[in-house]
Order: structure tokens, then sequence, then C-alpha cells
């Protein structure tokens, strides 16, 4: 069965802190590896990993594939009260069936 | 441009209800997916369709059912709810061929008493 597994479940740092949020999967037929950012409601699209684009950077947040480990990682620097949100991992299939993990809820502190 | 709009926004119904959610997709996209969030959890595939046909069907029993119509807007159909069907129902939307690239609407909160 496919599965995303997503560590540390929750988080709490302070500002101007940096944090590793980590994503494994078991995915036949990977074909993308999504990060989203969850404040409210609707999740809001971040990163998308592939075999040919396996590092994505976006001002403080970055991310990485490892394929061989079938894993990744999602780093923001310089975390800011604003980063607080549940960042939700999730591989899309071949089919284009996203399969999510359970999400990691950061808190932010001032 | 409008982002993916569902509705209602937010839903109270009685356990043995019925219950129907809306979904707009992005205009020019014509694939729409369904996809169940409990509280605390990632959100769980329901549907998918692709230019009207279904794609693809999670994990769920026959009691959630899907369509989509000509204008590419689709409808989530719940039969006999049941307490454990409370959570945010989100409907994501995409290009044909860029099934990777799927864009959420903010959801409906549906809670079933």
């Amino acid at each position: 069965e496919d599965k995303v597994v997503q560590s540390p479940l929750s988080l709490v740092v302070h500002e101007g802190d940096t944090v590793t949020l980590n994503c494994s999967y078991e995915v036949t037929n990977f074909r993308s590896l999504l990060w989203y950012k969850q404040e409210k409601k609707a999740p809001t699209f971040l990163f998308m990993l592939t075999s040919s684009g396996i590092e994505k950077k976006s001002g403080r947040l970055s991310s990485i594939l490892d394929k061989k480990e079938l894993s990744s990682i999602l780093n923001i620097t310089a975390t800011q009260t604003g980063d607080s949100a549940i960042y939700l991992c999730a591989v899309c299939s071949n089919t284009g069936k996203l399969i999510f993990g359970q999400g990691t809820t950061l808190q932010v502190k001032p | 441009d409008a982002g993916v709009t569902q509705s209602p926004t937010h839903l109270i119904k009685t356990r043995g209800q019925h219950v129907t959610l809306r979904c707009s997709p992005i205009s020019g996209h014509k694939s729409v997916s369904w996809y169940q969030q409990v509280l605390g959890q990632g959100p769980q595939f329901i549907f998918q369709y692709y230019e009207k046909e279904e794609r693809g069907r999670g994990n769920f029993p026959d009691r959630f059912s899907a369509r989509q119509f000509p204008n590419y807007s689709s409808e989530l159909n719940v039969n006999a709810l049941l307490l454990g069907d409370s959570a945010l129902y989100l409907c994501a939307s995409f290009p044909v061929g860029v099934d990777y690239e799927q864009y959420f609407g903010p959801g409906t909160r549906l809670t079933v008493t």
C-alpha cells in the first residue's frame, strides 16, 4: 500500500531558528513529490520535486529529494511567526493521485 | 484570476442525511480531484475526474459518489452520513496533462452530528 510518512508531527521553535521537516515515501509509480503549506483551509503549493529537479529553493525555503533513500526534506531558515502552519508532503503517482503524509505542525514563537 | 471555489464553506448535517458539495475549477482546468481531510491528518484521495470521466477512486465506501459537468465543475455526494464523515472536503483542479500541479480550493467543513 502506498504510504507517505512525515516527521516530526509537530515542532515548536523561536523566530530566527532553522527547521528541517522530513518526508519519506513508499509509492509505486512515483511521479513527483510536492510540498504544501496549510494555514487555515486550502493547502498552498510550495515546491514540486522530480527526478529531473531534485532541489528547489525559494527565499528562506528550500527542499531536496533523495530518490535513493525515498525521502525529502524541507528547510526553513530564519523562521518567522508567519511560517506557523501545517506543512504537508504529498507524492503524485502516475495516475495523478496525490498521497499525503500526516503533516507537520510548525509553531514559531516570537 | 479566480482560484478554485467551493460551496458551501460550512455545513452541519445529522447522521443518515445526504450532502452535496460543489467545486468550480480554475478557468481552463478540465480536471478535478476530491480529498477528505480529517482533523489532525493529511488529505485522503476520494475521486479524480479527468475531462468529465472518472479516472481514479480512493478507498471510500459507495456512499461517496461524484460527477463532473460539461463546464468542468464537480459535485461530491455523500449518502447516509456517519459521524466519521465529519471533515474538511477539499477540491483541487489542474490542467490536462499536468496532474502533479494541483491547486486547492478553500474546502467545505462538514460536521455530522
